[in-house]
């Protein structure tokens, strides 16, 4: 199937500071997610990209569509505790009217006291 | 405001043993999905649901089974539990095709 390659796989970071991280695709589509989850929890979607070259923000995160359609990256900016948590991206691909959603293999936020 | 509901949190089972998990959405969403998070890996699709009285196969269906008698409820079942099952169990609904998923908690499956 197709594969989402999601870097880093894991993050320290000290509070305050900025996170960057991104996913690409082999493939193009449409529909890129960005979750986060908390543990003991399910993912809870943080930012939805419809089109190429798309930017939205939803307070301190930031994310893009990549123009290829192939890749997209998330920042967060001033981190805080509660920032802690994996962060998937994930697509969306659509086949004759199913949706079904793929997800890469997370992005562990770890922020050092 | 429920969501997405997921039951039971946790469940322990020997291997052989069958079980029935319970997923119920308040959204009125037409789609359903029942999804397998295991260490390491992102949430692989076993199976899907896009309206009432269908089901069908995601990435990972082998060795469970669904239904979706009703709009608000999709169920996942496990005929004979194995212990490559061990894992946690999320269930999410969409209003739409290309709309966001909504999750639930999650259902800690082990198996002995």
């Amino acid at each position: 199937g197709q594969q989402l390659n999601q870097s880093p796989q894991s993050m320290f970071i000290q509070e305050g500071e900025d996170v960057s991280m991104n996913c690409t695709s082999s493939s193009i589509f449409n529909t890129w997610l960005w979750y986060k989850q908390d543990p003991g929890e399910g993912p809870v979607l943080l930012i939805a990209l419809y089109k190429a070259g798309e930017l939205t923000s939803n307070g301190r995160l930031t994310a893009q569509f990549g123009i290829t359609r192939k890749d997209s990256f998330l920042n967060i900016s001033a981190s805080i505790p509660s920032d802690v948590g994996i962060y998937f991206c994930a697509r969306c691909e659509s086949n004759f009217g199913n949706e079904k959603l793929t997800f890469g293999t997370g992005t562990r936020l770890t922020i050092i006291p | 405001n429920a969501g997405v509901t997921q039951t039971p949190k946790f469940r322990v089972l020997k291997t052989g043993q069958s079980m029935t998990l319970l997923c119920a959405q308040d959204m009125n969403h037409e789609y359903m999905y029942w999804y397998r998070q295991d260490p390491g890996m992102g949430l692989r699709l076993i199976h899907y649901s896009v309206g009432e009285g269908t089901t069908a196969k995601g990435e990972v269906p082998d060795g469970y089974n669904v239904s979706r008698l009703k709009k608000q409820n999709f169920l996942l079942g496990l005929e004979s539990a194995a212990p490559s099952q061990t894992s946690v169990y999320f269930c999410a609904s969409s209003h739409q095709r290309n709309q966001p998923q909504h999750f639930g908690d999650g259902t800690r499956l082990s198996i002995l």
